[in-house]
């Protein structure tokens, strides 16, 4: 059975650092995967999603990596904001379900 | 706008009172899921739907009912709800690709706002 896992579960940068977020999976047969954001008490907002075929995606200061045969995934923050401050998931999918990791928790301080 | 909208946002309710939560989108998509949400746990799929008429249980569907009569709606109903089904619910919607033809969006994953239910 799938397994997603983020580490750390929380992280607390000052503003304007560089960071990364790790993802890592157990089953390697991805389809995709997919980042998200998660503000409190809200749903989620898609930030990225790689192709099983990708290596990488980038969106604006957000850069996502994909070694789909170590069954790992990178997020990549560059100079982080307060305003980044949430909680980013990792999900993968095979099939139809999305498998989610449990979240990393971030904290950009001012 | 593009979205995913879901009704209630809150609720608060019995045990064995029936109850329905609305999802509709209005992207056109063919894939609909539900998920709950809770401390520890993370998120864990209730149960989802391919296209209209077409739907399967996910890793928790135990407790819950889903329909989709429409390509735009899917609703998930509790029918004697517990106090172990409260939880923050989310339903989430996506595009598929099409005899291999992919479009930037597909399989992107659209989530509605969330619906917190409290079941007493």
């Amino acid at each position: 059975k799938q397994e997603v896992t983020q580490i750390p579960a929380a992280l607390s940068v000052p503003e304007g650092e560089n960071l990364v977020l790790n993802c890592s999976f157990t089953d390697s047969a991805i389809y995709n995967l997919q980042w998200f954001r998660q503000d409190p008490g809200k749903g989620l907002t898609s930030l990225l999603l790689i192709q099983s075929s990708q290596r990488e995606q980038t969106s604006g200061r957000l850069n996502a990596s994909l070694d789909k045969s170590s069954g790992r995934s990178t997020l990549y923050i560059a100079a982080s904001q307060p305003g980044d401050s949430a909680t980013y998931l990792c999900a993968v999918k095979r099939n139809t379900p999305l498998v989610f990791g449990k979240g990393t928790r971030l904290s950009v301080i001012a | 706008e593009a979205q995913v909208t879901q009704n209630p946002r809150y609720l608060i309710t019995v045990t064995g009172k029936k109850l329905t939560v609305t999802c509709s989108q209005n992207m056109n998509h063919e894939y609909m899921s539900w998920y709950r949400q809770d401390p520890g746990l993370g998120l864990r799929q209730i149960y989802y739907s391919m296209n209209v008429e077409v739907t399967d249980k996910g890793d928790v569907p135990e407790g819950y009912k889903v329909s989709r009569k429409e390509k735009r709606n899917f609703p998930l109903i509790l029918e004697s709800p517990s106090p172990n089904q409260t939880s923050l619910y989310f339903c989430a919607s996506s595009s598929r690709s099409r005899g291999g033809l992919k479009l930037p969006d597909t399989d992107t994953q659209y989530f509605g706002p969330g619906t917190r239910l409290t079941v007493l």
